[in-house]
């Protein structure tokens, strides 16, 4: 168990519909990194936030946003889904509040199916 | 930006050793690191590298060369359970510590 926790596990939906990812980091961890996998691809990098701000982005779609709250949970929106976003969500984790850099934890990854 | 690249697909036997090599190209370069993804899942952490040399844990190490930007995980005894895709991934400092993966490299174990 990484310390990471994202819900909902499975996502089946209908193309046009929007649905919103979340993410709880491991306890303390201030960086949460979002990443689509689609079949058989690598590792595409969406978007990171750190501490509430947003910190870098990737190639992410202008129908998709994303946020940090206080409380470091991210949610990840993803609006008007087409087919082609179907794939797994990752979110991971790093950064602790001691200020060591660490490696990115990840969560178990929401699969999403756009029908 | 960050290039990095790292074979598609290998196989070995059961037993045997494998190295999966990466390289890459990065700005900020600020660790290299390993992870383990099986199919469905999500990646696992397996070894870091900041400095050149081997860096070994258990029946896996990861060697690092900054000057060449590169790198390699080497896998002895190869089990079946070692099937699996293997990421390779940059943090760079220049970019808010982002972590870059490669396409990564399915390892397919065989009796």
């Amino acid at each position: 168990d990484s310390g990471v926790t994202q819900t909902p596990k499975h996502l089946i939906t209908a193309t046009g519909q929007r649905v919103t990812l979340r993410c709880s980091p491991r306890s303390g961890d201030l960086s949460v990194y979002w990443y689509q996998q689609s079949l058989d691809q690598g590792l595409q990098f969406l978007i990171q936030y750190y501490n509430g701000e947003e910190r870098a982005k990737g190639n992410i779609l202008e129908r998709f946003s994303a946020q940090q709250f206080p409380d470091l949970h991210s949610e990840l929106n993803l609006s008007s889904l087409e087919l082609g976003d179907s794939a797994l969500y990752f979110c991971a984790s790093s950064v602790p509040t001691q200020g060591v850099n660490t490696e990115a934890f990840f969560g178990q990854g929401t699969r999403l199916t756009v029908v | 930006g960050q290039n990095i690249d790292q074979p598609t697909e290998m196989t070995a036997t059961e037993g045997a050793i494998v190295q999966i090599n990466c390289t890459y190209q990065t700005s900020g370069f600020n660790g290299l690191f390993w992870y383990q993804q099986h199919a469905g899942e999500a990646p696992t952490f397996l070894s870091y590298n900041v400095l050149d040399g081997l860096e070994e844990k258990g029946r896996f190490s990861s060697f690092l060369s900054r000057s060449k930007g590169y790198s390699y995980l080497l896998l002895k005894e190869l089990q079946m359970k070692d099937s699996a895709s293997y990421l390779c991934a940059v943090r760079d400092v220049n970019t808010g510590n982002q972590f870059y993966f490669g396409t990564g490299t399915s390892l397919t174990v065989i009796p």
